[in-house]
């Protein structure tokens, strides 16, 4: 079953903790993105990677960290210098840069 | 100016009619754009893609893009409460921002039996 997957779908942080979040993909695809989505609000890009062992910052990159070690997975670091992270985070991934993404199922981080 | 701009919604079609949803961008650069879907508490789900001036058409759905204009649309025909959701239109960035996919602010459509 080929698709993205985000772990955990919930989590839960003490204010202060560093938290990471997990995205896997099995679709061969070299790009991989995150966004963040608050109510009401459109998606945001934090990062994106357009291929393995490179990453660019997106938008709101500050308070956040990524790496790129394996095609298949793309994992986002909250730190504790974002100063909002509660929130829905996205991961994405597409063929290639500036074709269609595929979203993962999201996590939503409460932290508290 | 926001880069991709939506119209406002919510936007309330009954059963059976037309949906028009439509976005406007600002960067002339952007090459392709996407149409997502995405019900409440859900991630988004693709549903068009639109590369070339002109109107796609996909099932229920039509996509159309303007470049002169710099806007791009999305018809969704035979509305049913199933399509209930909030659209996304997206567009990549040009130039030395490529790879940027964004996002318009969304708009809400509600079709009523």
């Amino acid at each position: 079953d080929g698709g993205i997957t985000q772990s955990p779908k919930y989590l839960f942080r003490k204010e202060g903790q560093n938290v990471t979040l997990s995205c896997e993909q099995n679709l061969n695809h070299d790009a991989m993105y995150w966004y963040r989505q608050d109510p009401g609000q459109g998606l945001r890009l934090i990062y994106y990677s357009q291929i393995v062992n490179d990453f660019q910052k997106g938008d709101i990159a500050e308070g956040y960290s990524v790496s790129r070690e394996k095609k298949e997975s793309f994992p986002l670091t909250v730190t504790s210098a974002q100063k909002n992270p509660t929130a829905f985070y996205l991961c994405a991934s597409s063929a290639r840069t500036g074709t269609e993404q595929y979203f993962g199922p999201g996590t939503r981080l409460t932290v508290t | 100016q926001k880069e991709v701009e939506q119209n406002s919604g919510p936007l309330s079609v009954p059963e059976g009619a037309i949906a028009s949803l439509n976005c406007t961008y600002s960067d002339r650069g952007s090459q392709s754009f996407f149409w997502y879907r995405q019900y409440s508490g859900k991630s988004p789900e693709l549903i068009m893609f639109i590369y070339s001036n002109g109107d796609k058409e996909d099932g229920r759905f039509t996509a159309q893009l303007n470049k002169a204009s710099q806007y791009v649309s999305l018809l969704i025909r035979d509305s049913q409460p199933s399509d209930s959701a909030t659209y996304l239109c997206a567009g990549y960035a040009g130039g030395t921002s490529y790879g940027k996919l964004t996002f318009g602010q969304g708009t809400i459509l509600t079709v009523h039996p």
